[in-house]
């Protein structure tokens, strides 16, 4: 089975601090995608990359960068840490055209 | 309006009823359709898949595709308490766009 792995499960983190989201896939995919998952919004897009060096804003890129160095692993970056990204982030990865396999999420607190 | 429209429920049925769950969208590009199902501070993962309007069966899932109406269905039969979670429709039209989530219905089946 493909597996995609975020680092963390839990994470707290302060106001203003630099936070990495680490995610990598096992099934050599193209595609890779974070999303953040918020009560009564669903899954909002924030990145995404469909090549090694590439990406993409989605809907909601302000405040967070990526970085894909490497196919398997996509890294999600919250440059100044805000209370209002506490949230849930997930973690996605896919063939083109194929449906996407989800990590277990990373869910983040920011105090 | 929204690109797809998914009531959030909750949604409450006894053990073995049948269960319909369904999304609206607007974009009449849509060619491709899936189901996800998301437990509790888990990931979502993929549960049915189809292409273009038209029926697909996997043991207890339907999943029905009315591209006229522009409305997706998924049945359950034989509704389990295992079957309590998140439901989450999704779609993208061609090529390597991304999936467009509907904000998930939630499912509760009472033993």
């Amino acid at each position: 089975d493909v597996k995609v792995t975020q680092s963390s499960r839990y994470l707290v983190k302060r106001t203003g601090e630099k936070v990495f989201l680490e995610c990598v896939q096992d099934m050599d995919h193209e595609n890779m995608f974070w999303y953040r998952q918020d009560p009564g919004l669903g899954l909002r897009l924030i990145y995404f990359s469909y090549d090694v060096k590439m990406k993409e804003k989605g809907d909601i890129p302000e405040g967070y960068s990526v970085s894909r160095e490497k196919k398997e692993r996509f890294s999600l970056i919250l440059e100044s840490a805000s209370t209002n990204q506490t949230s849930m982030y997930l973690c996605a990865s896919s063939f083109p055209g194929y449906g996407y396999t989800f990590g277990s999420g990373t869910r983040l607190t920011v105090v | 309006q929204k690109e797809v429209e998914q009531d959030p429920g909750p949604l409450s049925v006894p053990e073995g009823a049948i269960v319909s769950l369904n999304c609206t969208y607007s974009n009449s590009a849509f060619q491709y359709f899936m189901w996800y199902r998301q437990y509790s501070r888990k990931g979502p993962e993929l549960l049915m898949y189809t292409y273009s309007s038209g029926n697909k069966e996997d043991g207890r899932f339907t999943a029905q595709v009315d591209k006229s109406s522009k409305y997706i269905s998924l049945f359950i039969r034989d509704s389990q308490p295992s079957d309590s979670a998140t439901y989450l429709c999704a779609m993208y039209s061609s090529g390597n766009t991304p999936l467009v989530f509907g904000k998930g219905t939630r499912l509760s089946v009472i033993a």
